[in-house]
């Protein structure tokens, strides 16, 4: 069971937008910034955000986070194929010492 | 263009040792702290280890301490993974992952290596 809880799966129309939540506590989400990345079959995660709400150059601007106290959200709008994939937030625990990741999204576009 | 080739994996039975390399290229490897991150089959991905850029720093994830060791060779440029004691449960697709500067965010991934633990 991971330290972050994320939906197993969320799914969504081409073209609309949907969110992914990420719940942790004081300790983990709470007191340091969150990053999301994007997991495609066979191929190395990618970043997508980084300290909470920031975007890599070269990341759309359809994908936007945010957190709030202990929670943290990535959405993308206009949903492509292509963005299929698992997405996974992360972030350090200081309570543990330790990164901790959530257990990973399954975005599917129907 | 930032690189991270890792190698080492294998299959390997219950209790044995298995030593992972990552070799980077393309940026200062000496001013930023590195990782190992996992995924088993199945699976999600799980944060394995961290080491510091001077090498002074290492937190380990529970599951792993006492049995694995992160290390760096700065003037090899390479990032090491020593796994002593494996057992089935650390079957993985083993990444090596660069730091954005210590403890902060992932911003470069290599390919990974898969370690099979089976008798």
């Amino acid at each position: 069971q991971s330290v972050l809880t994320q939906p197993p799966s969320v799914s969504a129309a081409p073209g609309q937008k949907v969110t992914i939540s990420c719940s942790g506590t004081s300790s983990n989400i709470g007191s340091n910034f969150v990053s999301w990345y994007q997991h495609l079959p066979g191929a190395a995660p990618k970043l997508l955000i980084f300290d909470n709400n920031k975007r890599p150059s070269g990341i759309p601007d359809r994908f936007s986070g945010s957190k709030s106290g202990t929670s943290a959200t990535l959405g993308i709008t206009g949903l492509q194929t292509g963005d299929e994939a698992d997405y996974y937030c992360a972030t350090w625990d200081s309570r543990v010492s330790a990164v901790v990741f959530g257990g990973g999204t399954n975005l599917a576009v129907l | 263009q930032v690189q991270l080739v890792e190698s080492g994996g294998g299959v390997v039975q219950p209790g044995r040792s298995l030593r992972l390399s990552c070799a980077v290229s393309g940026v200062t490897f000496s001013r930023y702290a590195f990782h190992w991150v996992r995924q088993a089959p199945g699976k999600g991905l799980e944060w394995v280890a961290v080491i510091s850029y001077d090498s002074s720093l290492q937190y380990y994830v529970d599951s792993v301490k006492g049995r694995f060791t992160i290390a760096r060779d700065n003037s090899k440029n390479t990032l090491y993974l020593q796994m002593n004691r494996l057992r089935a449960e650390d079957t993985a697709l083993y990444y090596c992952v660069k730091d954005s500067s210590y403890l902060d965010y992932f911003d470069y991934w290599g390919q990974g290596t898969q370690v099979t633990v089976s008798s």
